[in-house]
C-alpha cells in the first residue's frame, strides 16, 4: 500500500507568516493528492484536490503543488482562522492520509 | 443542500458486531462514490473503505480488510459499513464522506460522525 508521510508535524507561524506543509507519497500516484482541513471539533474540509485545484469557497491563499511523489501546501499569509490540523490525502484504489500537520499561531 | 448523517454507533464488547449507516440527501446519491472514514480519540484520520458510484467496487484499508464491509443501496440512499470482529483498535468516530465524482476521489462532503466504541 502507498504510505503518505507529512512534515511538519506541527509548526508555529505569526499571523501573515508564509507557510508550507509538504507530503511525500511512498510511490508515484501522478496527481491524485487531496489536502483538508480539520478545525478542533469540527469535520473535515476539502481545500485542495488534484494536487493544484482549489476547492470553491476556499480562499486564494491556500495553494498546493507537486506531482509524482512530492507535494506541498502553502498558506501564503496565515490568518488566525487557518489554526488547524492539515492532512494530505492519496486517491487511487485506497486513500490512504498522511499523518498531519497541526498549525498554530505564535 | 447536501447532508449525510450517520448512525449506527455505540458501545460494543471485543469481537461484537455493528452496522453504521449513512442516510444521504440533497444530491443524486446513486452517482457519487462513497467511503467511511475514522478518527480515534486524539488521532488524525484514517481512510476505512469506500465504494464506487460506477460499478459498485469496494475498496478496505489493510486494518479492516476481511472483517468491514461497505455496501450501498441506491434506492434508499444510503451507505452501509457492516463491522464485524470489532477490536478496542477500532473505537473512533466514523465519518461517511462522498466523493468528488462517481470514481474514488477527493470527499468534498462529510457527516457529523458517529462513536464506535469497543470495549468490554
Amino acid at each position: 500500500d502507498i504510505q503518505m508521510t507529512q512534515s511538519p508535524s506541527s509548526l508555529s507561524a505569526s499571523v501573515r507568516d508564509r507557510v508550507t506543509i509538504t507530503c511525500r507519497a511512498s510511490q508515484g500516484i501522478s496527481n491524485y493528492l487531496a489536502w483538508y482541513q480539520q478545525k478542533p471539533g469540527k469535520v473535515p474540509k476539502l481545500l485542495i484536490y488534484g494536487a493544484s485545484t482549489l476547492q470553491s469557497g476556499v480562499p486564494s491563499r491556500f495553494s498546493g503543488s507537486g506531482s509524482g511523489t512530492d507535494f506541498t501546501l502553502t498558506i501564503t499569509s496565515l490568518q488566525p482562522e487557518d489554526v488547524a490540523t492539515y492532512y494530505c490525502q492519496v486517491y487511487n484504489t485506497a486513500l490512504t492520509f498522511g499523518g498531519g500537520t497541526r498549525v498554530e499561531i505564535k | 443542500e447536501v447532508q449525510l448523517l450517520e448512525s449506527g454507533g455505540g458501545l460494543v464488547q471485543p469481537g461484537g458486531s455493528l452496522r453504521l449507516s449513512c442516510a444521504a440527501s440533497g444530491f443524486t446519491f446513486s452517482s457519487f462514490a462513497m467511503s467511511w472514514v475514522r478518527q480515534a480519540p486524539g488521532k488524525g484520520l484514517e481512510w476505512v473503505s469506500a465504494i464506487s458510484g460506477i460499478d459498485g467496487d469496494t475498496f478496505y484499508a489493510d486494518s479492516v480488510k476481511g472483517r468491514f464491509t461497505v455496501s450501498r443501496d441506491n434506492s434508499k440512499n444510503t451507505l452501509y459499513l457492516q463491522m464485524d470482529s470489532l477490536r478496542d483498535e477500532d473505537t473512533a468516530v466514523y465519518y461517511c464522506a462522498k466523493s468528488r465524482s462517481g470514481a474514488v476521489a477527493a470527499s468534498n462532503y462529510w457527516g457529523q460522525g458517529t462513536l464506535v466504541t469497543v470495549s468490554s
